[in-house]
This record gives C-alpha cells, sequence and structure tokens, in this order.
C-alpha cells in the first residue's frame, strides 16, 4: 500500500521560500495514471489546493498561488516537491500531499493522504 | 473559479441518526465531486468519488447523490466513529473544496 510522508522545516521566515518533500514508499510515483498534489489547510480553517504535479513533469496551480509556487517531480528518488515563495504568515498551515487517481484520463479524487506537516511563518 | 459552498456550517446530531450534508457548486460539476472526512489532527479520508461511488473500505452507511449543482452527502445511522468534519470537493475545473461541516455530538 503506497504511503506518503511530507518533510521539511517547520518554521520559515517571511519573505522567504518554503520548500517542502513528499517521498512516497510502497509504490512509485512514475505511474502513468496518478497525479500528485499539495493541499494546505490554515489552523482551523479548511482545505485549500495548492497545485498537482504528473510524472511527467506536467503541472497545474492555484490561480490565487500560481505566481509564488512551483511543484517539481524527481522519479529516481520517488519524491515530488513544493517551493512556496514570499510567504507571510498567512501562509501558515499544515501542508498535506496527496496522490490523485485519474479516470479515463481525466483527474478524480484525491485518494492517498501523508500526514500532513506543520509549517509556521514567523520571524 | 468555481466555489462550493457547504451547509449546515455545523451539524448536531446522536448516535443512530440520518444525518444529510448539502454541497452546492456556483456552476456546472457534472459528477466531479468527492467527500472527505476528516477528523482532528489527521489527513483528510475519501469517502465518496464521481458524486455517488464509495471508496473501498468505507462503511456502507455513508453514501452521496446529485450532479450539476447541487450533492449531498447522506450518513443512514450516524455511529461514534462518524463525528467529524466533512469536505466536499470538485474537480471540474481545477480543484476547490467546500468550507466544511463539523458534525458534533448532540
Amino acid at each position: 500500500q503506497l504511503q506518503l510522508q511530507e518533510s521539511g522545516p517547520g518554521l520559515v521566515k517571511p519573505s522567504e521560500t518554503l520548500s517542502l518533500t513528499c517521498t512516497a514508499s510502497g509504490g512509485s510515483i512514475s505511474s502513468s495514471i496518478y497525479y500528485w498534489g499539495w493541499i494546505r489547510q490554515p489552523p482551523g480553517r479548511g482545505l485549500e489546493w495548492i497545485g498537482n504535479i504528473y510524472y511527467g513533469g506536467s503541472t497545474y496551480y492555484n490561480p490565487s498561488l500560481k505566481s509564488r509556487v512551483t511543484i517539481s517531480v524527481d522519479t529516481s528518488k520517488n519524491q515530488f516537491s513544493l517551493k512556496l515563495s514570499s510567504v507571510t504568515a498567512a501562509d501558515t498551515a499544515v501542508y498535506y500531499c496527496a496522490r490523485q487517481r485519474t479516470i479515463v484520463g481525466a483527474t478524480d479524487a484525491f485518494d492517498i493522504w501523508g500526514q500532513g506537516t506543520m509549517v509556521t511563518v514567523s520571524s | 473559479d468555481i466555489q462550493m459552498t457547504q451547509s449546515p456550517s455545523t451539524l448536531s446530531a446522536s448516535v443512530r441518526d440520518r444525518v444529510t450534508i448539502t454541497c452546492r457548486a456556483s456552476q456546472n460539476i457534472s459528477s466531479w465531486l468527492a467527500w472527505y472526512q476528516q477528523k482532528p489532527g489527521k489527513a483528510p479520508k475519501l469517502l465518496i468519488y464521481k458524486a455517488s461511488s464509495l471508496e473501498s473500505g468505507v462503511p456502507s452507511r455513508f453514501s452521496g447523490s446529485g450532479s450539476g449543482t447541487e450533492f449531498t452527502l447522506t450518513i443512514s445511522s450516524l455511529q461514534p466513529d462518524d463525528f467529524a468534519t466533512y469536505y466536499c470537493q470538485q474537480y471540474n475545473s481545477y480543484w476547490t473544496f467546500g468550507q466544511g461541516t463539523k458534525v458534533e455530538i448532540k
């Protein structure tokens, strides 16, 4: 059974770049039938989709974050990564990575999630 | 952008109650809707995909219905393990979550 694990700094200074990595185990990130995504959840609030990537490198980003987000994939390490630049306190959240299925080439729901990692933006 | 609106925001119910949560999309999303359950400190868990398909391993007391702009998640007989927050998510155009519905003990 595939498992996902987020890793990265728990504290980032304002205006700096948040960098997180999601490592997959028990399955390959190079599968053609999945996308890989990042979702975040500010404390006490709801879920916000950040972006997705396909193993071949194609990406989709939330328009509200697009100018600050970069998602990349490293199939040799079975990992995908998130970079969010120019962070502010509003970017403080639990960040989740997740697997997204496809149905006949179209994306489906997020069926496997990492446990999440808390990132605080503070000086 | 497609906006997703859930109602109610909070729902108080008792064990064995039938519970219904509504999710409305700001435009037609066909059946491209999922429902998730989230417990405090945990990642969301997929319950329903494509509006009415039950995810493998999810109890049959959970069901989803709807298409177009209006959708419902029904728990036929609420169990102690079901007290949690529930989110809908559209994936017709990008991916957007509803604001969540907390199901609490009455």
